[in-house]
């Protein structure tokens, strides 16, 4: 089955840290680019940022760059996905997804079902 | 950056036809993909660049792109298909998606 679970969504305070997980089973992991989109609370969907399939290019949304990076392992089937100086809007629910191209333009064949982050003080 | 434009809501009797439209400058020249949302759940990929349904996606669900606007059509709405739909496309090395349209089904 294909699947992708997402874990280390938590409350934490404005202006700390937090590392998101995403393990990936049931496909040829490194084939494929991968994702991390966020949904606010009650609010559309957002893209967050990409990685391609060989760690070779990675792409950030203008309200994360210089904040949060992107990374993947995919001897471990993972992708990761470093948040720092945190606001409280990136308040979200936070998917990975994989997408259906090694370098991207494909769209988003496969969605996890979130890890919720809350940045609150 | 890119901005994509959606109505954010459309209604529909059962089985009618819905279309939703995705409008963004130089659109024509990029392929868009669409979501489908239910509440509670994860994104759903229905169609993709541009008119490519995905395996087990229903036929009645079609895409199509012209000039600066992607539409995705819905023949033969089923109360199921009640839900969000986004839009996205590819842009400069990053993506967007549309706000989003509400899909009532009446």
């Amino acid at each position: 089955e294909v699947q992708l679970v997402e874990s280390g969504g938590t409350w934490v305070q404005p202006g700390r840290s937090l590392r998101l997980s995403c393990a990936a089973s049931g496909f040829t992991f490194d084939d494929y680019a991968m994702h991390w989109v966020r949904q606010a609370p009650g609010k559309g969907l957002e893209w967050v940022s990409g990685i391609n399939w060989n760690s070779a290019s990675t792409a950030y949304a203008d309200s994360v760059k210089g904040r949060f990076t992107s990374s993947r392992d995919n001897a471990k089937h993972s992708l990761s996905l470093q948040m720092n100086s945190l606001r409280p809007e990136d308040t979200a629910l936070y998917y990975c997804a994989k997408d259906l191209a090694p370098t991207g333009e494909g769209g988003f064949d496969v969605w996890g079902q979130g890890t919720m982050v809350t940045v609150s003080s | 950056s890119l901005e994509l434009t959606q109505p954010p809501s459309v209604s529909v009797s059962p089985g009618q036809t819905a279309s939703i439209t995705c409008s963004g400058p130089g659109l024509g020249a990029r392929y868009a993909s669409w979501y489908q949302q239910k509440p509670g759940q994860s994104p759903v990929l229905v169609i993709y660049r541009d008119d490519k349904r995905p395996s087990g996606i229903p036929e009645r669900f079609s895409g199509s792109s012209s000039g600066n606007t992607a539409t995705l059509t819905i023949s033969g709405t089923q109360a199921m298909d009640e839900a969000d739909y986004y839009c996205q496309v590819w842009a400069s090395s990053t993506y967007v998606f549309g706000a989003g349209t509400k899909v009532t089904v009446l």
